[in-house]
């Protein structure tokens, strides 16, 4: 089973400030990474697909990055706002237990909070 | 608009019964993937299907069985045999190709059994 880590774990920061957190996966088998924003109560939603290493992606003021190579994707936004406060859920798609087939591995996701 | 409906929201189980969570879809999607959440940990893939009369155990499938006897639905059914039922279930759905464009996810249902 792949192991997805996310940190950090939980993040409070006051509007306005920008932001960053970190997914790490195994780099072997690596096929995408996805981003997923999920707000309390609703469901969650998807913000990037990745597949590139080098690729970056955008969305108002959310972009992301990726790196193959060594693993690792970054998201970041700009000027945080209380409406982007949600947890943010990284995913690996990769080799399901050598089983052959591949599946879509979570992290625990970053829990951010915006204070006004 | 299209999206993936979960019913119900919230339902109570006493222990030792069988309970069915539906999920139901009108993306036109082919895959479909049952989720668990618990407090502290990731999702936590159960079963998926990627097309209709076929269906792939995931990491946590003990205690649970699925059908996919048409495109649209996904049910998920917790056996008296899952030893630890009380969770946050998800169902999403997505193209074939390997989810490129994300996946789509339901509300979720909590499931508590007394």
């Amino acid at each position: 089973i792949l192991n997805v880590e996310q940190s950090p774990q939980s993040l409070h920061v006051q509007e306005g400030d920008s932001t960053n957190f970190t997914c790490s996966f195994p780099s072997s088998n690596f096929y995408a990474l996805h981003w997923y924003r999920w707000e309390t109560a609703k469901s969650p939603e998807a913000l990037f697909v990745m597949t590139l290493n080098g690729d970056e992606k955008k969305k108002g003021r959310i972009s992301a990055t990726l790196n193959t190579k060594e693993g690792y994707s970054y998201l970041y936004i700009k000027g945080s706002q209380p409406e982007d406060s949600a947890t943010y859920l990284c995913a690996s798609w990769g080799a399901f237990s050598g089983a052959g087939s591949y599946q879509l591995t979570f992290g625990k996701g970053t829990k951010l909070s915006v204070i006004p | 608009d299209g999206g993936i409906t979960q019913s119900p929201k919230y339902l109570f189980r006493k222990e030792g019964q069988n309970v069915t969570l539906s999920c139901e879809q009108n993306l036109n999607h082919d895959a479909m993937y049952w989720y668990r959440q618990d407090p502290g940990q990731g999702l936590r893939l159960i079963y998926y299907s990627q097309i209709v009369n076929d269906f792939q155990k995931g990491d946590i499938a003990e205690g649970y069985s699925v059908s996919r006897e048409k495109k649209e639905s996904f049910p998920l059914t917790v056996t008296s045999a899952q030893k630890n039922p009380t969770a946050f279930y998800l169902c999403a759905s997505s193209d074939r190709d390997r989810g490129r464009l994300g996946y789509t996810f339901g509300s979720g249902t909590r499931l508590t059994v007394v």
